[in-house]
């Protein structure tokens, strides 16, 4: 039982280039979420699903992609990578986003990425 | 809207002193609040969620419906709970609400 597995774990990207972080679950959770951490800013939520072909937006959306075709997998996509998305990413899964009380959010280890 | 208010950024106590980290949430109704903890670079870990009323690693926190808060406390703090802790509340048709943390340190 791997959790909540993230690749890759660091990324250099130039200003404008394009690609996909990773997230995997194998706990058969329905809801996957995905955040940044910034110094001073906390955790805030991107996109997030609450099953397969189910996805919202968060609180700081714009720039990126998500899409879910299987219960497993979340990824998230930069579109055009740009310095302001220098951060930290973590992924995030749950049972359910409305009956958490038990169990919380499992996270990942999270992707550490640099645009330039 | 709902929010989760962490007022200390940094909180620094000297080892065997008490700590209390605090979180505050705005909005009506029965939230689920959870504490998480951060080591150095690592994963967000679940402490302690407020349904439970347990104590890990001697932590506690009590949820105060009158004040709205969740503090997380601990009697005699030790060297390795140095780490980022982060408040969230969940409201049910909402994803958690994450407060922006507070970093403790714990000075020998």
């Amino acid at each position: 039982n791997a959790g909540v597995t993230q690749t890759p774990k660091f990324q250099v990207l130039k200003t404008g280039q394009s690609m996909t972080l990773q997230c995997a679950q194998d706990m058969n959770h329905e809801y996957m979420s995905w955040y940044r951490q910034d110094p001073g800013m906390g955790l805030r939520l991107i996109h997030y699903s609450v099953g397969a072909g189910i996805t919202d937006q968060g609180e700081v959306p714009n720039g990126y992609n998500v899409s879910r075709s299987t219960t497993e997998d979340f990824p998230l996509r930069l579109l055009s990578a740009a310095p302001s998305q220098t951060s930290v990413y973590f992924c995030a899964s749950s049972y359910s986003m409305n009956r958490v009380a038990n169990y919380g959010y499992t996270f990942g280890s999270g992707t550490r990425l640099t645009v330039v | 809207a709902q929010r989760v208010t962490q007022p200390e950024k940094l909180l620094s106590v000297f080892k065997g002193a008490p700590v209390e980290l605090k979180c505050n949430y705005s909005y009506s109704g029965s939230p689920e609040l959870f504490w998480y903890v951060q080591y150095s670079r690592q994963r967000l870990q679940l402490l302690l969620r407020h349904i439970s009323r347990e104590s890990i690693k001697g932590f506690t926190a009590d949820l105060n419906k009158g004040e709205t808060s969740f503090h997380l406390k601990k009697p005699f703090a030790q060297e390795e709970d140095s780490a980022m802790y982060y408040c969230a509340g969940g409201w049910g048709n909402t994803p958690l609400v994450f407060g922006k943390g507070t970093r403790l340190s714990v000075i020998a």
